[in-house]
């Protein structure tokens, strides 16, 4: 699987938008990228993924470049309870294997 | 509810007693895993199985065993558990293939072996 390059950590005011960029150059055509977020020592949450088109569901939004080379994770009004590491995996449909996650980018949300 | 559940969510316990962690599912799903987690080495997988009585050793098996008698339940034994047994423990299960694929993850136990 493709290895992601995330910043460490981010600050973000409550109420605004958080985007959280995720670098996956080396990504290939039958890779998903996924988004899960751990709030502090608890299992991981999946928020979304998507293979090549932008997705949206209730928690967040998926914006994937053209040449899939990075993505952004996007939490339109963000909360206090949205403060959580945020990991971007990238994962081979049909893989035996599991997700791989890095070190993710530890967002706060600032009152 | 769809869910999966570990216990004890929290386990101190000495050197060289045997222990279980249990986990189970309620969502049919095939396949299920153990991770720990450890500060600065992030989520690593321990076993994982691919259905009911297979199950394979993931990237550090060593020094656990898992069974998989039936497909909700999961169970992760430490036959001698040691310090640097001490971690966070998540159990995930897996739904789908391709595009409906998602992991899912347990709400941890946090284990301290002294």
């Amino acid at each position: 699987d493709a290895k992601t390059t995330q910043p460490p950590s981010m600050d973000c005011a409550e109420g605004r938008a958080a985007n959280l960029p995720c670098n996956h150059s080396t990504i290939s055509g039958n890779e998903y990228v996924y988004w899960y977020r751990q709030i502090h020592s608890q299992g991981p949450q999946y928020i979304i993924h998507g293979l090549k088109n932008n997705e949206t569901n209730e928690m967040a939004s998926l914006i994937i470049t053209e040449d899939r080379k990075s993505s952004t994770l996007i939490l339109p009004h963000a909360t206090l309870r949205d403060t959580a590491v945020y990991y971007c995996i990238v994962r081979a449909s049909g893989s035996a294997r599991q997700l791989t996650f890095g070190s993710g980018t530890q967002l706060t949300v600032l009152p | 509810e769809a869910q999966v559940t570990q216990n004890p969510r929290y386990l101190i316990t000495v050197t060289g007693k045997k222990l279980t962690v249990t986990c189970s599912q309620n969502m049919n799903h095939e396949y299920m895993s153990w991770y720990r987690q450890d500060p600065g080495l992030g989520l690593r997988q321990i076993y994982y199985s691919m259905n009911v009585e297979v199950t394979d050793k993931g990237d550090v098996p060593e020094g656990y065993k898992v069974s998989r008698k039936e497909k909700r339940n999961f169970p992760l034994i430490l036959e001698s558990p040691s310090p640097n047994q001490t971690s966070l423990y998540f159990c995930a299960s897996t739904s789908g293939t391709g595009a409906l694929w998602k992991q899912y993850f347990g709400p941890g136990t946090r284990l301290t072996v002294t």
